[in-house]
């Protein structure tokens, strides 16, 4: 049973480029969340993803945004990258909308460095 | 502003000792709870959930809830090194789909 997958799991960048990080959900999940985790914080709320709509947005610029696809895999895009940009980018997965009460499932996480 | 409060820490316990952890949070219409455990350099592992007041066992862990005092707890029985970890307190925002706000997280230390 294949878990949440992402990619890749290391990056360095420069201010002011841009990045696309991905995800693949556990298999039978079909909602993807994805959270921003800065070192010693707790994982903070980025966006969720169902249907292929963004369904809910956390406290974050338009820089960041998403895509669903299809078979449930997501995208997250950062443009303009900052320095306070670098942190642990966590995906994670659940099943069904309104999902609050659903148990989400992380994957291993990209670790994004700015330059 | 919503938040999740726990002790950063570090607790430390002896080895087969009950290692207890705790969280409150603000939002009085949160309505599902959940501990993830991180290792260093890792992500976080779902290791309970509980939706309702009372107690809940799996294996050597216990969540423990208090609607009323917005409280909600986690024990360890028998505590072993390869449980040291930051655990991580998460509440789903009222009239969330899926919005988690999570703790700062209690740096947990098992000693032999």
């Amino acid at each position: 049973d294949a878990g949440v997958t992402q990619s890749p799991t290391h990056l360095i960048k420069t201010r002011g480029q841009q990045v696309t990080l991905r995800c693949s959900p556990k298999s039978g999940h079909d909602t993807v969340s994805w959270y921003q985790q800065a070192l010693g914080q707790g994982p903070q709320f980025i966006f969720q993803y169902y249907e292929e709509e963004e369904r809910q947005r956390g406290n974050f610029p338009d820089r960041f945004s998403g895509h669903q696809f299809p078979n449930y895999s997501s995208e997250l895009n950062v443009n303009a990258l900052l320095l306070g940009d670098s942190a642990l980018y966590l995906c994670a997965s659940s099943l069904g909308v309104g999902s609050g009460n659903q148990p989400q499932h992380f994957g291993d996480g990209t670790r994004l460095s700015i330059l | 502003q919503k938040e999740v409060e726990q002790n950063s820490g570090p607790l430390s316990v002896p080895e087969g000792a009950i290692a207890s952890l705790n969280c409150t949070y603000s939002d009085r219409g949160s309505q599902s709870f959940f501990w993830y455990r991180q290792y260093s350099g890792k992500s976080p592992e779902l290791i309970m959930f509980i939706y309702s007041n009372g107690d809940k066992e799996d294996g050597r862990f216990t969540a423990q809830l208090n609607k009323a005092s917005q409280y909600v707890s986690l024990l360890i029985r028998d505590s072993q090194p390869s449980d040291s970890a930051t655990y991580l307190c998460a509440v789903n925002e009222e009239g969330s789909q899926g919005n988690l706000i999570f703790g700062k997280g209690t740096k947990l230390s098992v000693k032999p």
